[in-house]
């Protein structure tokens, strides 16, 4: 069975710039879950999708957003980037939103913005 | 509102000596309590988890926890270190309605020859 699978591996913007983030879930599961893993700051929720709906999100600005297609994948997007957006980025997903919550992450997208 | 404490950001240990990674938590209802392994560069992997049942929960890679409701506390441990378990290691608590999970802020092992 394949796992999370994120593209692309790495990327390298300039501040004010947009980026896109691409997520595949595990076949069969229908939520995808997005953190931001800065240094020093730990794992932050940042958004959570599931039937294509966003179900929740984190403390983080309005520039931060994303979506979730009909075949459960799920893009994060980034605008007016700033240095501290520097990052990386995981994505994860579940089975089912009302069993405990197993999450299986992907290998991340590293954000640097210079 | 949940959430994790866990307790020293580096433990250093030698290889074959025991491995003891504390986690506390906080929540107002039964709490689903996961740990989480990263290794540089990669993704989190899930060594083990605890949802209901026997509170002494077995892991991949030797690794085991037990849920202590009176500490409210999920430690990590393992009888024996080996070099490749210097990783970092995550515990997290399941957010309930809100999805997400809330990880505490890490714990990284460095194991000496």
């Amino acid at each position: 069975e394949a796992g999370v699978t994120q593209s692309p591996t790495h990327l390298i913007k300039t501040r004010g710039q947009q980026v896109t983030l691409r997520c595949s879930p595990i076949s069969g599961h229908t939520s995808v879950y997005w953190y931001q893993q800065a240094l020093g700051l730990g794992l932050q929720f940042l958004l959570w999708y599931d039937e294509g709906e966003e179900r929740n999100r984190g403390n983080f600005p309005p520039r931060f957003s994303g979506r979730q297609f009909p075949n459960y994948s799920s893009e994060l997007n980034v605008n007016a980037l700033e240095l501290e957006d520097s990052a990386l980025y995981l994505c994860a997903s579940s089975p089912d939103t009302y069993l405990y919550n197993e999450q299986f992450f992907g290998p991340g997208t590293r954000l640097t913005v210079l | 509102a949940q959430s994790v404490t866990q307790l020293g950001s580096h433990v250093s240990v030698s290889e074959g000596a025991l491995v003891l990674l504390r986690c506390n938590y906080s929540s107002s209802v039964p709490p689903y309590l996961f740990w989480y392994v990263q290794y540089p560069n990669q993704g989190l992997q899930l060594l083990l988890k605890y949802t209901t049942g026997a509170t002494l929960v077995k892991g991949i890679n030797g690794f085991e926890a037990e849920f202590k409701k009176s500490e409210t506390s999920f430690h990590l441990t393992k009888p024996s270190a080996h070099m490749s378990d210097a990783a970092e290691y995550f515990c997290a608590v399941d957010g309930g309605s809100q999805g997400n999970l809330i990880f505490g802020k890490g714990t990284k092992l460095s194991v000496k020859p």
